[in-house]
């Protein structure tokens, strides 16, 4: 049973360029949620999907976007980066009785 | 605004020592809490749960934690350290649910020494 996946692992991008990021949650998982981990800090909440919505969001401007498709897979969408973007971009997945969010290995997003 | 505090960012015990990492969250509002270990380049493993069960919770890899209502804290235990123990570790908490977001601290870096 595959657990969270992440793809890429590694992205290098430029200031102001636009980033597309995603995630496969474990089987039978319907919930998402992205945090940004900066280096050095724990991991922020951004958003949660659930039923293809945005269910909550975090203290994030809205050059942070996301998407879940009917398979519950999502992606995090980043536009006009920013070098403080640069972090790690932790997808969790749960389902609604499970009471545990299960992280993937993330993916490191570096902006010059 | 609810927050964790992890009082210590590194932490470094010997070998067979025992190992103490404090989190304290802020509300009045009973939270869901957890502790999450991860290593050096990869995601977050979940150690430990507390969801208004028993309040002392055990874990994996022998780590286990207490939770005191009273003193608003989820400390970390762990009787004798490994090596392999060496990694970052997580407090973390939620509200009105273990699914919603997760709020953590800025966590604590244990170093276990030979």
């Amino acid at each position: 049973d595959a657990g969270v996946t992440q793809s890429p692992t590694h992205l290098i991008k430029t200031r102001g360029q636009q980033v597309t990021l995603r995630c496969s949650p474990k089987s039978g998982h319907d919930t998402v949620s992205w945090y940004q981990q900066a280096l050095g800090q724990g991991p922020q909440f951004i958003f949660q999907y659930y039923e293809e919505e945005e269910r909550q969001r975090g203290n994030f401007p809205d050059r942070f976007s996301g998407h879940q498709f009917p398979n519950y897979s999502s992606e995090l969408n980043v536009n006009a980066l920013l070098l403080g973007d640069s972090a790690l971009y932790l997808c969790a997945s749960s389902a609604t009785l499970t009471n545990i969010q299960y992280f993937g290995a993330g993916t490191r997003l570096s902006v010059l | 605004a609810q927050s964790v505090t992890q009082l210590g960012s590194h932490v470094s015990v010997s070998e067979g020592a025992l190992v103490l990492l404090r989190c304290n969250y802020s509300s009045s509002v009973p939270p869901y809490l957890f502790w999450y270990v991860q290593y050096p380049n990869q995601g977050l493993q979940l150690l430990l749960k507390y969801t208004s069960a028993a309040t002392l919770v055990k874990g994996i890899n022998g780590f286990e934690a207490e939770f005191k209502k009273s003193e608003t804290s989820f400390h970390l235990t762990k009787p004798s350290a490994h090596m392999s123990d060496a990694a970052e570790y997580f407090c973390a908490v939620s509200y009105g649910g273990a699914t919603n977001k997760l709020i953590f601290g800025t966590g604590t870096l244990l170093a276990v020494q030979p």
